[in-house]
């Protein structure tokens, strides 16, 4: 089945960029989005690509994807303390209406 | 955007009870509603795939007479945890799907979650 896959932890300082990146396994994926969950809320749609683009980007977040390799990354620009939360990557295929989610990334901002 | 909330936000039960969890989308028709079960520190899995006027899709290893859905309207979907237990403990979270927006995607749409605690 599908597998996306994310590091767990990212600490960066204020004012830093932040990169968190994602790799995924199915060829077919379409969509791929990231999504923000803050402690204890629901997700937050940050920013999606559709699968025939390698970079979108919109205000201070700036999507990679290399679909060859399957990776996907998320640059912050200018990373805020209010950037501080759980960052996960999904990925959907046309055949499939459910997300598949990595595991999400924890990302520190030190003031 | 679209919004979708869920109720109750957290609850507390005793182990044996039934608790029911709703899912609303409010200002749109969703079809389609999904639900989601998250454990601390993991990512989200999908439970259900649930279908307004028919029965929901269940995932693999998700007993769908534990966790019943009803999807009784296009804009409300139903999670009850039947006789729950504290292995079922979790933060479940639903989401709603729109199609047909431009460039022939559609998305989905989360609520906020609801903390279920079973003691």
């Amino acid at each position: 089945g599908e597998d996306v896959e994310q590091s767990l932890f990212l600490s960066v300082r204020e004012g830093d960029s932040s990169v968190i990146n994602c790799t995924y396994t199915d060829s077919s994926s379409t969509y791929l989005y990231w999504y923000k969950q803050e402690p204890g809320a629901g997700l937050q749609l940050l920013t999606y690509i559709f699968s025939n683009m390698d970079m979108k980007q919109d205000q201070r977040l700036t999507v990679l994807l290399n679909k060859k390799d399957k990776h996907l990354s998320l640059r912050i620009a200018d990373t805020q303390t209010g950037d501080s939360a759980i960052y996960f990557c999904a990925e959907r295929d046309m055949g499939r209406r459910a997300l598949t989610f990595g595991s999400g990334t924890r990302l520190q901002v030190q003031p | 955007g679209a919004v979708v909330s869920q109720h109750p936000s957290r609850v507390i039960c005793k182990s044996g009870t039934s608790v029911k969890i709703e899912c609303r989308s409010l200002d749109f028709q969703a079809t389609t509603m999904f639900w989601y079960r998250q454990f601390p520190k993991q990512s989200l899995m999908l439970m259900a795939t649930s279908n307004e006027g028919s029965k929901a899709t269940y995932e693999q290893g998700v007993e769908k007479d534990k966790f019943l859905i009803n999807h009784a309207s296009l804009t409300l979907s139903t999670l009850t945890v039947t006789s729950a237990h504290p292995e079922d403990s979790s933060f479940y979270i639903c989401s709603a799907r729109i199609r047909g927006l431009a460039g022939g995607r559609d998305e989905q749409f989360f609520g906020p979650g609801t903390r279920l605690t079973v003691l």
